[in-house]
């Protein structure tokens, strides 16, 4: 059991250019969400979704888009990258709402130059 | 929104002894607790958590307390070891549709062999 996979695990950008991170998870969770990791500040929400087609901002949105197609797959795009965007990104997946029973993914750690 | 502060940000403890990380919250409407550790390198892993109806859980060496009245909670580990060394962070939920984990800022155990 994979649990919740993110590609790649390093990525160093240009400013400006775009990405996909991706996330994936084998548990048949309903509910998924992308959190940003900072120096002192923990996890913020970025985005999140309770099921497939069904999307919702979090605490810091801005220069990101997601889309959930299948209930496996819950990819982060990064519009046009700035430095502001260096961090270490985390995929979570849930059997519930609320935040009960995350699974958090290994993390991809993101360099924006 | 929900705001989760953690104390302390550093913790140094010797091998055998209790370290204590404590939370606050904001949102009395919070009533979802959970604690995650952090290991290098790694996702947040989630090691124990306390709903509103309970005041305090234990599991082995690790328990949770909550004061609903004064809005925190905080984490005890007994008989300390190296391997708990690792970053700690609590988090709040609401438990809604829609309102995922707001996370506190971290705590980085260490304990000294």
């Amino acid at each position: 059991n994979a649990g919740v996979t993110q590609t790649p695990k390093f990525q160093v950008l240009k400013t400006g250019q775009s990405m996909t991170l991706q996330c994936a998870q084998d548990m048949n969770h309903e509910y998924m969400s992308w959190y940003r990791q900072d120096p002192g500040m923990g996890l913020r929400l970025i985005h999140y979704s309770v099921g497939a087609g069904i999307t919702d901002q979090g605490e810091v949105p801005n220069g990101y888009n997601v889309s959930r197609s299948t209930t496996e797959d819950f990819p982060l795009r990064l519009l046009s990258a700035a430095p502001s965007q260096t961090s270490v990104y985390f995929c979570a997946s849930s059997y519930s709402y609320g935040g009960y029973g995350y699974t958090f993914g290994s993390g991809t750690r993101l360099t924006v130059v | 929104g929900e705001n989760v502060e953690q104390h302390p940000s550093t913790l140094s403890v010797q091998e055998g002894d209790s370290a204590v990380i404590k939370c606050t919250y904001s949102d009395s409407a919070s009533n979802y607790f959970p604690w995650y550790k952090q290991e290098l390198g790694k996702g947040p892993q989630l090691i124990i958590d306390i709903r509103s109806n309970v005041g305090e859980k234990k599991d082995q060496r690790i328990a949770v307390t909550l004061n609903k009245t004064a809005k925190h909670f905080s984490l005890h580990i007994t008989e300390t070891q190296p391997e708990d060394s690792a970053v700690y962070f609590c988090a709040a939920s609401t438990g809604n549709a829609g309102n995922m984990l707001t996370f506190g800022g971290g705590t980085r155990l260490m304990v000294k062999p």
